[in-house]
């Protein structure tokens, strides 16, 4: 079963507005990623937070992480055309070698 | 630096045909290495990990299996395919010794359409 459950399924927001993911799991972790697929393409690592962490940045991206909730979320700022592709949550599970995803959000931004 | 390298790309096979997917990592030691597919338009699901040579966990029953004959190559097989194995499969690899803590590195993925 999935550990992972992404909102919403998809988004479609105008160029410069802001995007927000949100992921829920369902297990402890050791660390929450987001990754990014373009269509087609392999996935690219985005950022890591561990289950200690409750707020990271990199560049445009702002990842939080309530482990009380089991709730995640992306937030992508000053979106751009460029960043429309698919967004994926996965969990490193406790005590395993496992990294489990969730079904993705497709962000679509229009210019 | 670190590259991986999937192959074919794209595959088109009839049902009950044997299937091969290979997969290698480069610029790294004793990486973990997963095979995961992907469903149009879904999540990844986890098919085999591996943690060394000859070690394969298997996640799903199907009639995949997989092989890790050397330290950086998995192999994906089938000896007989399935409608329902069709789908975007993905090799990826993270670093060894840091399972509970790893960012994956994807290959590009192969296509493959059974007929």
């Amino acid at each position: 079963s999935q550990q992972g459950e992404e909102d919403p399924q998809a988004l479609s927001i105008q160029e410069g507005e802001n995007a927000t993911m949100n992921c829920s799991y369902k297990t402890s972790i050791n660390n929450l990623q987001w990754y990014r697929q373009n269509s087609g393409r392999g996935l690219v690592h985005l950022i890591l937070i561990r289950s200690n962490e409750r707020e990271k940045h990199s560049g445009r991206l702002r990842v939080t992480l309530d482990t009380s909730k089991k709730s995640s979320s992306l937030l992508i700022t000053a979106s751009r055309a460029a960043d429309t592709a698919s967004y994926f949550c996965a969990t490193d599970l406790t005590g395993g070698f496992k990294t489990i995803f969730g079904a993705g959000t497709r962000l679509f931004v229009k210019a | 630096s670190q590259t991986i390298h999937q192959w074919p790309a794209t595959l088109v096979q009839p049902v009950g045909s044997p299937l091969s997917l290979e997969c290698t990592v480069e610029g790294t030691s004793n990486p973990n290495l997963y095979w995961y597919r992907q469903a149009a338009g879904r999540g990844l699901q986890l098919l085999f990990y591996s943690v060394g040579i000859g070690q394969i966990s298997s996640e799903v029953p199907q009639n995949l299996s997989a092989s890790r004959p050397q330290d950086r190559q998995f192999i994906l097989s089938s000896k007989k395919l399935l409608l329902s194995d069709s789908g975007f499969y993905l090799c990826a690899w993270s670093v060894r010794g840091t399972g509970r803590d790893g960012e994956l590195f994807f290959g590009e993925g192969s296509r493959l359409t059974v007929l």
